[in-house]
């Protein structure tokens, strides 16, 4: 079935260095993808989304491309910041095999040190 | 307008005691999803329903159950609990099944089984 990976955590990062988290997908139809934080005591924040191959999802300086050949969504960041310090998890959604449900992988947490 | 709002936000239940979780979406929305992240994991997709008809059920016991409302909000109901069922519920409102228009998550309920 649909199944998503993502490096393991925790991720330590002193700031304004470069993030990426990796993410990994394994899907039989045509899924978007997503990326959603989750910062402490919180639900899940939409960060970005890319519904077809090749496109480039970004906010908050924020970047992640839907690579169909490497099945691949890996999110990038610049220059992170202290409050960028969250749990980051990368999703699918395949409407043609799973209906209108999400699945994600198990997350990363990021901390950002001063 | 208000977001996703979940009850109560936190509860303390019992083994083999029963619990009902609260969910009202976006005004205007009319799909709700349920999904369980234990500690340290992602999400896991419980139900969805659209138009108080179930459109998907994930990979749990039928101690789970739920239900929507005319209103569109919903509930979701545990049966006799089990220290596993420990983790954070959280519910998703899109204006439709497929959610191709986003989700919307509230903060969550913090069910703690002892």
């Amino acid at each position: 079935g649909d199944s998503v990976t993502q490096m393991e955590g925790p991720v330590t990062l002193s700031e304004e260095a470069f993030l990426t988290i990796n993410c990994t997908y394994t899907a039989t139809g045509y899924p978007s993808l997503f990326w959603y934080v989750q910062y402490p005591g919180e639900g899940l924040q939409l960060l970005l989304k890319a519904t077809k191959a090749d496109d480039k999802g970004s906010n908050k300086g924020f970047e992640a491309t839907y690579r169909k050949e490497t099945t691949s969504f890996h999110l990038e960041k610049g220059s992170v910041q202290v409050s960028d310090s969250a749990v980051y998890f990368c999703a699918l959604r395949d409407p043609y095999n799973q209906g209108g449900k999400l699945i994600f992988g198990q997350g990363t947490e990021l901390s950002v040190k001063p | 307008d208000a977001g996703v709002t979940q009850s109560p936000t936190h509860l303390i239940k019992t083994r083999g005691q029963q619990v009902t979780l609260r969910c009202s979406p976006i005004s205007g929305h009319k799909s709700v999803s349920w999904y369980q992240q234990v500690l340290g994991q992602g999400p896991q997709f419980i139900f969805q329903y659209y138009e108080k008809e179930e459109r998907g059920r994930g990979n749990f016991p039928d101690r789970f159950s739920a239900r929507q409302f005319p209103n569109y909000s919903s509930e979701l109901n545990v049966n006799a609990l089990l220290l596993g069922d420990s983790a954070l519920y959280l519910c998703a409102s899109s204006l439709d099944a497929t959610g191709g228009y986003g989700y919307t998550f509230g903060s969550g309920t913090r069910l703690t089984v002892v």
